[in-house]
């Protein structure tokens, strides 16, 4: 079946830019993770949904980004005012966790939004 | 806080010869511990997983870690090397309430013909 897509692959976008990035995970898939993977670095924990709750926004950099999941399916990240420390890899994964913990519910990640600012 | 170290950024190997990629933990609490792949321009793929159950756990693709509770660690080994296995791997341990993932900074597997 069709896995966690991301859109769109690539983005180039100047210094200053708002930015949107897209997710749609695999169908009936309660969880959903933003992650953001740079150069040389291990991913990054950004923001966490699960169903109806209060998402877990702590890894989010600054307010500059947020993320918001609609109809609980299709999530959008956006970073507003991009600057050159924002180009990274972002991605999306999501997982069928039905209130067990992660070991239950392997994620499956998406293959990633390759954002550069320039 | 649990953290996870990579001890190698890069390992280099011949083909059909043993992988090891080593993986430190640090965690308040009984983890549980993963290993990711990612091959060039894919996605990440879950290679296996620890979840308190046995301590010598067996994944996709004849790769296999031992947890040992003693030592913090988690090291992934293959008995012979592929072409195919060239990728980064990442070490991943979960947080307590198992609702997020903590990542290495990836280990980059070279294999040579």
């Amino acid at each position: 079946g069709a896995g966690v897509s991301q859109s769109p692959s690539n983005k180039v976008t100047e210094k200053g830019k708002d930015v949107e990035l897209r997710c749609d995970p695999i169908s009936g898939h309660t969880a959903l993770y933003w992650y953001r993977q740079s150069l040389g670095q291990g991913l990054e924990f950004l923001i966490y949904f699960q169903g109806n709750s209060a998402p877990d926004k702590s890894g989010l950099p600054s307010d500059r980004f947020s993320a918001e999941r609609t109809g609980g399916s299709v999530s959008t990240l956006t970073i507003q005012r991009t600057q050159q420390e924002d180009s990274a890899v972002y991605l999306c994964a999501s997982s069928a966790r039905t209130g067990g913990a992660l070991m239950l519910s392997p994620l499956h990640f998406g293959n990633g939004t390759r954002l550069t600012v320039t | 806080a649990q953290s996870v170290t990579q001890l190698d950024s890069h390992v280099s190997v011949s083909e059909g010869t043993p992988v090891l990629l080593r993986c430190n933990y640090s965690s308040s609490y009984s983890p549980s511990l993963f290993w990711y792949v990612q091959h060039p321009n894919k996605g990440l793929q879950l290679l296996l997983k620890y979840t308190s159950a046995a301590t010598l756990v067996k994944g996709i693709n004849g790769f296999e870690a031992e947890f040992k509770k003693s030592e913090t660690s988690f090291h992934l080994t293959k008995p012979s090397a592929h072409m195919s296995d060239a990728a980064e791997y990442f070490c991943v341990v979960s947080s307590e309430y198992g609702n997020k993932l903590v990542f290495g900074a990836g280990t980059i597997l070279r294999v040579k013909s």
